[in-house]
């Protein structure tokens, strides 16, 4: 199985920052990679799919990069509503891996 | 309203069965691929199974496989994971989401979750 490593596991930034987390895949997987956000007490929720496509209604603030190996989510300026832990997710191939996860905490 | 809603789960003995459920509404359920996917109390996400539109395929975890059924009945647009020789390790919420393929207009194609229910939560124990 595929094994997508996120770091940092956590952070803590203050709302306006400009903050980047980085997905790494145990091998390439094209640009077969999305992001999902998880607020505490809720399922998570689709932010990025093939890598830098927005879902809809995801604010502007978030984008997404890389193809490969090398993935990173960043979030310009970020909001309360923003403190949440990510996941990355690898749809290259069975069984779909997800990212251990990188909690956005308040400074 | 596009609608996921998840059902079944409880408390069960170790080595003991259950069986969740998915109700969807809102959309053409028939259409779509289905996922499962777990998260263990304080942990991150594991995807557990996924499931063809018409029920003629499905892909399984290997922590999970052997001992899981994903099924599904479009008539009653519900979908189900039949969970067999549960273990400790099997204690988790469970959610279903809607597996949507996306494509990028040049023979790409990308799977995603886009629609979650609020999960069910599963507890192995004696």
């Amino acid at each position: 199985a595929i094994q997508m490593t996120q770091s940092p596991s956590s952070l803590s930034a203050s709302v306006g920052d400009r903050v980047t987390i980085t997905c790494r895949a145990s091998q390439g997987i094209r640009s077969d990679l999305g992001w999902y956000q998880q607020r505490p007490g809720e399922a998570p929720k689709l932010i990025i799919y093939a890598a830098s496509s927005l879902h809809n209604e995801v604010p502007s603030r978030f984008s997404g990069s890389g193809s490969g190996t090398d993935f990173t989510l960043t979030i310009s300026g970020l909001r309360p509503e923003d403190f949440a832990t990510y996941y990355c997710l690898q749809d290259y191939i069975y069984p779909r891996t997800f990212g251990q996860g990188t909690k956005v905490e308040i400074k | 309203d596009v609608q996921l809603v998840e059902s079944g789960g409880g408390l069960v003995q170790p080595g003991g069965s259950l069986r969740l459920s998915c109700a969807a509404s809102g959309f053409t359920f028939r259409s779509y691929w289905m996922t499962w996917v777990r998260q263990a109390p304080g942990k991150g996400l594991e995807w557990v199974a996924n499931i063809k539109k018409d029920g003629s395929e499905q892909n399984y975890a290997d922590s999970v496989k052997g001992r899981f059924t994903l099924s599904r009945d479009n008539a009653k647009n519900t979908l189900y994971l039949q969970m067999d020789t549960l273990r400790a390790e099997d204690t988790a919420v469970y959610y279903c989401a809607r597996d949507r393929t996306y494509s990028d207009g040049s023979g790409r194609y990308y799977d995603v979750f886009d629609i979650w229910g609020q999960g069910t939560l599963v507890t192995v124990s004696s």
